[in-house]
């Protein structure tokens, strides 16, 4: 079974554009979550979506959005980019919406010039 | 969620077994103990997790203590591809898969 994908996997960006990333989950997974990692801050939460609907939001600004098609497959954007979203983007799946075990994707790593 | 503490460091032989401790002294009791691991520039990957009692699978084991209040994860045969940050993690009960990472242990398995 194919694992979690994630594209773009490199992106290079200037302040003030936005950036739309894509994930796709394990086959038959309907939960999402969405990770940044940076050397500082480690890894932290950003959402989780299951069935298309947002259940956890993290403590991110407003600028961090995503959202979760019919197909389970998931997007997030960051508007106005910033420098310090310069960071390793992490998408994980799981089968359903509680305390299941999270598979995750390589990640998309993120470069704001 | 309870706070887990990891030391930041450790050290083992290729081919020992590499025993990593974590606490998580408030943990409270539908809080499972979660281990992932992330290899330089990779994803996390899920290794094992449990309750209250201790667990094992293809990858290691999981020796939570009786009180709950830490754990130990044991690679028995631990590889240089071991190499990597360790997560404990104390996952909440509820309607979230949401995981709270700490700073982790980094494992370095020596030739």
């Amino acid at each position: 079974k194919a694992g979690v994908t994630q594209t773009p996997r490199y992106l290079i960006k200037t302040r003030g554009q936005q950036v739309t990333l894509s994930c796709s989950p394990i086959s038959g997974h309907r939960s999402v979550s969405w990770y940044q990692q940076t050397p500082g801050q480690g890894l932290q939460f950003l959402f989780e979506y299951f069935s298309e609907t947002q259940r956890n939001k993290g403590n991110f600004p407003g600028r961090f959005s995503g959202r979760q098609f019919s197909n389970s497959r998931s997007e997030m954007n960051v508007s106005t980019l910033e420098l310090g979203d310069s960071a390793l983007y992490l998408c994980a799946s799981s089968l359903r919406w509680a305390l299941e075990t999270q598979y995750f994707g390589p990640g998309t790593r993120l470069l704001v010039l | 969620d309870a706070k887990t503490t990891q030391p930041p460091s450790m050290d083992c032989a290729e081919g020992r077994a590499a025993n990593l401790p974590c606490n998580h002294s408030t943990i409270s009791g539908n809080e499972y103990v979660y281990w992932y691991r992330q290899i330089h520039s990779q994803g996390p990957q899920y290794i094992i997790h449990g309750l209250k009692n201790n667990e094992t699978n293809e990858m290691a084991s999981l020796i939570i203590t009786e009180d709950r209040k830490s754990s130990t994860l044991i690679l028995p045969h631990a590889t240089l591809r071991d190499t990597a940050v360790y997560y404990c993690i104390a996952q909440a009960g509820g309607a979230t898969n949401k995981l709270i990472f700490g700073t982790g242990t980094l494992l370095a398995v020596q030739p």
